[in-house]
C-alpha cells in the first residue's frame, strides 16, 4: 500500500522568511510527486509538480526530488501571509494519475 | 486552463436518505476521475476510481454498494451516497485527468462539496 509521509508539526516562519517542507513516500514505484496548497474549507490548489530527480523552480517555490532516498521537499522562499494554508504532499503513478496523499503540513506565516 | 466542476457545493440531508454529487470536466474529456473524502483536519483519502463506461474501482474499505460512482460519459461522473448517516458528514472532492503525460500536470480537482448528514 502506498503510504506518503509528512511528520513536520504546524510550521510557523516570519515574513519573508524560507519556509521548508518535507515528504518521504513508500512506493518506488512513484513516478509523479505533487504539492498542494490547501486552504481551511477549500479544494487543494498545485503548487508545484516534479516528475525527475533534482530541482524544479516556479516563482518562489523550489521542489527537491531524489528517488534514491525516496524524498520530496518543497521550499517557499521570501514567505508571505497568503502562503499561510495546509501543504499536501501527494504521489502518483505515471499513467493513472491515482494520487496517495500525505497528511499535510500547516504553515503559518507570521506577519 | 482545465476546470473541474462539482455541485453541489454543500448540502445537507437528513439521516437514511441519499445524495448525489456531480463532477463534471468543463473543457476536457476525462476517462478516468477520482473520488476522495477528507475529514477535518486530516488528508485526502482516495476512494474510488471512475472509469467512464465501465465499473467503479473502489480502495479497500470503501462501501461499494454505499458510495455509487456512476462515469456515463467523458465529462461527467456521480457520486451517490446512500442511506446516509452523520459519520459520512464530509468533504468530498474529485478530480478529473486527462491522460498520461511527463513533465506536465493533466489532474485537475474539483472545489468541493461538504457533506452534512443530520
Amino acid at each position: 500500500q502506498k503510504e506518503v509521509e509528512q511528520n513536520s508539526g504546524p510550521l510557523s516562519v516570519p515574513e519573508g522568511a524560507i519556509a521548508s517542507l518535507n515528504c518521504t513516500y513508500s512506493d518506488r514505484g512513484s513516478q509523479s510527486f505533487f504539492w498542494y496548497r490547501q486552504y481551511s474549507g477549500k479544494s487543494p490548489e498545485l503548487i508545484m509538480f516534479i516528475y525527475s530527480n533534482g530541482d524544479k523552480e516556479d516563482g518562489r517555490f523550489t521542489a527537491q526530488l531524489n528517488k534514491a532516498s525516496q524524498y520530496v521537499s518543497l521550499l517557499i522562499r521570501d514567505s508571505q501571509p497568503s502562503d499561510s494554508a495546509t501543504y499536501l504532499c501527494a504521489a502518483g503513478d505515471y499513467g493513472n494519475n491515482r494520487l496517495a496523499f500525505g497528511k499535510g503540513n500547516q504553515v503559518v506565516v507570521i506577519p | 486552463g482545465a476546470v473541474v466542476s462539482q455541485h453541489p457545493s454543500w448540502v445537507i440531508c437528513k439521516s437514511g436518505t441519499s445524495v448525489k454529487i456531480e463532477c463534471r470536466s468543463l473543457d476536457f474529456q476525462a476517462t478516468t476521475m477520482f473520488w476522495y473524502r477528507q475529514f477535518p483536519k486530516q488528508s485526502l483519502m482516495l476512494m474510488a476510481t471512475s472509469n467512464e463506461g465501465s465499473k467503479a474501482t473502489y480502495e479497500q474499505g470503501v462501501e461499494k454498494d454505499k458510495f455509487l460512482i456512476n462515469h456515463a460519459s467523458l465529462t461527467l461522473s456521480t457520486l451517490t451516497v446512500t442511506s446516509a448517516h452523520p459519520e459520512d458528514s464530509s468533504f468530498y472532492i474529485c478530480s478529473a485527468s486527462q491522460g498520461p503525460a511527463r513533465e506536465r500536470n493533466t489532474i485537475y480537482f474539483g472545489e468541493g462539496s461538504w457533506l452534512t448528514v443530520v
